[in-house]
Formats: structure tokens, C-alpha cells, sequence
């Protein structure tokens, strides 16, 4: 079946610091990639997403590049802040199906 | 922009009992969805409907029910309520079953099963 791995533990980083939280995915044929932001008490927002083999997705500061070779979607961002610090999950949704499936969600902590 | 609306926010209910969720997708979106959050854990999906009928099923137990309305509104029935019933239910919407449509969020129903 379809699954979603994301590093492991939190991340706990100085503002402007540069993010990266790693997302490899199994699938049969060709999922769409998102990653989701839940900020805390809040619900799931959108951050990105990529529908296609080398398609990078990005939204404020944030990027991720859909790697077929490496079945990989890793989230970046080249300077965070403090107002970043939030839980991010990685996520696919598979051609056929209609659910998104989740990886375990990466706890992000940006201290000033 | 609409978004997708749900309530109550919280709800406290005790063991046994009968719990109601509602969920109002974005306007003019055909699916809905419905997903489980434990604390500290990703999101579950349980289930979900396309046009009113059911499109998917996932970790839904059998004590919960759900089903969409004319008016495409979803509701979530969970019955004999449970202490591990207890998390964050979220409602999604989208449009079409284009893969690449982005699943909208609720902020979520809190319960808490006492």
C-alpha cells in the first residue's frame, strides 16, 4: 500500500537557520505530493504541493522538489522564523484513489 | 475565501454516549472527507463521499456512521463512545477526484469522551 516516511524526532533550529525536513513516499503509479502546516490548536493548511515528476512546489519560502528517482518530496527553507514553528506533514494522494495519505508529522520549534 | 466549516469546535461526552459532527464543505465542492487525529499522531482518514455516495473507507469502526446530504453537508455519527474515541476530527472538502486538487481543511471538532 501507500505510505508516507518523514525524518524522525522534532527540529529545533535558531531563527534564520536554514529547514530542511526529509519525505519519501511508496506508491504504485504516480501519487501528487503536498505538504500541510498545522500551527498549533489550528487545523491542516496547505503549504505546497507538486502533481508531477521534477514539478517544485513553493509557497512563502518554503520549496520542495518531487524526486521520482529518489521517491522523495523534502521540504526546504533557507531562513525560518520563529512564526514557522508549527508541525508539517508530508502527504501523497494516488492517482487512482482520492484520500491523502500522511507521514508522521515533524515538529518544528524556531527559537529566536 | 469559504472555507470548510465544521462544529461544534469541542465537545465533552461521556463513555457510552452519542456524539453528532457536522461538516460544511467549500461551496461548490463534490467530496468530502473525514479524518481522525490522536494526540501527537498524523491524521487518520475514516472516510469519504463523492456526490453523496460513499467513494472510500478507511479506519472508520464500526460504531461510527457518516453520510452527505442534498445540500452536500457531511455529518459524522459516532456512537458508544469510547476513551480512545477521544482527538481532533477533521472534516476536508475538494473538487473532482483529480489527484492533484488540493484537500481543503476544517479546523476541526475536538472530543473528548470522559
Amino acid at each position: 500500500g501507500n505510505s508516507v516516511t518523514q525524518m524522525e524526532g522534532p527540529v529545533t533550529l535558531s531563527e534564520e537557520a536554514f529547514l530542511t525536513i526529509n519525505c519519501t513516499y511508496t506508491a504504485t503509479g504516480y501519487p501528487s505530493l503536498f505538504w500541510y502546516v498545522q500551527y498549533p490548536g489550528e487545523g491542516l493548511q496547505l503549504l505546497l504541493k507538486a502533481t508531477k515528476a521534477d514539478d517544485k512546489g513553493s509557497n512563502k519560502g518554503f520549496e520542495a522538489t518531487y524526486r521520482k528517482e529518489t521517491t522523495s518530496f523534502h521540504l526546504e527553507k533557507g531562513s525560518v522564523q520563529v512564526s514557522d514553528s508549527a508541525v508539517y506533514f508530508c502527504a501523497l494522494r494516488e492517482t487512482s484513489g482520492s484520500r491523502l495519505t500522511f507521514g508522521e508529522g515533524t515538529q518544528l520549534t524556531v527559537n529566536p | 475565501a469559504a472555507g470548510v466549516i465544521q462544529s461544534p469546535r469541542h465537545l465533552i461526552k461521556e463513555k457510552r454516549e452519542t456524539a453528532t459532527l457536522k461538516c460544511y464543505p467549500i461551496p461548490r465542492h463534490d467530496t468530502v472527507y473525514w479524518y481522525q487525529q490522536g494526540p501527537g499522531q498524523d491524521p487518520q482518514f475514516l472516510i469519504s463521499f463523492y456526490e453523496k455516495m460513499q467513494s472510500d473507507k478507511g479506519s472508520i469502526p464500526d460504531r461510527f456512521s457518516a453520510q452527505q446530504f442534498s445540500d452536500y453537508h457531511s455529518e459524522l455519527n459516532m456512537s458508544s463512545l469510547e476513551l480512545g474515541d477521544s482527538a481532533l476530527y477533521f472534516c476536508a472538502s475538494s473538487l473532482g477526484g483529480y489527484p492533484g486538487n488540493t484537500i481543503y481543511f476544517g479546523e476541526g471538532s475536538w472530543l473528548t469522551v470522559v
